[in-house]
């Protein structure tokens, strides 16, 4: 079974700053998606970057990047010129794309990112 | 265009009753998720819904269950509630079902036990 795993509870960052979650997963499958979803206060959870398995370039999306380490099953994110409203828990998740399997997301426990003025 | 709307955004229920939510996914999405969201557990996934047929299923008890209407409209339903029911639940639609399919999530239903 594949497994996601966030080590850092909380994180804190001051504005204009750059900080980066880490995030490993555990998968013997090697066809997936990874995807870094941001659940601020109001609860709903907001896609911020997604990356495909198969692309070796690392996906960026505005100050949002990944570092993406196949080999390593590591699945970090980089939020650069951080600002007030970056403020949120942030899951990394994990989406198998092997044909046959289920489709559901597999979520860490989260970081929750606070941002200093 | 309107998101994934979920409703209600809250609700409390004693523990023995049972409680439906609803969930209505974006225009043209024809794939409805749902999760379950608590402190200990994190997000869990519960079942997921297409053309009206259930194609995917965590694991969770019988009392769980769902269903999807020809409009793609979903509701689960939860019987026979339990204190450790009390969580965020988040509904996800997609436009359709597949490994490849982004998912957009409503902004949950607060279900509380006592």
């Amino acid at each position: 079974a594949q497994t996601v795993t966030q080590s850092q509870p909380e994180m804190s960052v001051q504005e204009a700053e750059t900080v980066t979650l880490s995030c490993t997963y555990d998968t013997s499958e090697s066809d997936y998606y990874l995807f870094w979803y941001k659940q601020p206060p109001s609860r709903q959870m907001i896609l911020v970057i997604r990356q495909e398995a198969y692309k070796q370039q690392n996906a960026t999306e505005n100050r949002f990047s990944v570092n993406f380490q196949k080999a390593a099953k590591s699945f970090s994110l980089k939020i650069s010129d951080s600002q007030l409203g970056d403020a949120a828990m942030y899951f990394c998740a994990y989406r198998s794309a092997t044909r046959g399997s289920q489709g559901n997301l597999i979520f860490g426990k989260g970081t929750k990112l606070s941002v200093k003025p | 265009k309107a998101g994934v709307t979920q409703t209600p955004r809250y609700l409390i229920k004693t523990r023995g009753q049972q409680v439906t939510l609803s969930c209505s996914p974006i225009s043209g999405h024809r794939s409805v998720s749902w999760y379950q969201q608590t402190p200990g557990q994190g997000l869990q996934f519960l079942f997921e819904y297409f053309s009206e047929t259930q194609r995917n299923k965590g694991n969770f008890p019988g009392r769980f269950s769902g269903r999807q209407f020809s409009n793609s409209r979903s509701e689960m339903n939860v019987s026979t509630l339990e204190l450790g029911d009390s969580a965020l639940y988040l509904c996800a639609s997609s436009r359709d079902w597949g490994m490849s399919a982004e998912a957009f999530f409503g902004q949950g239903t607060r279900l509380t036990v006592v």
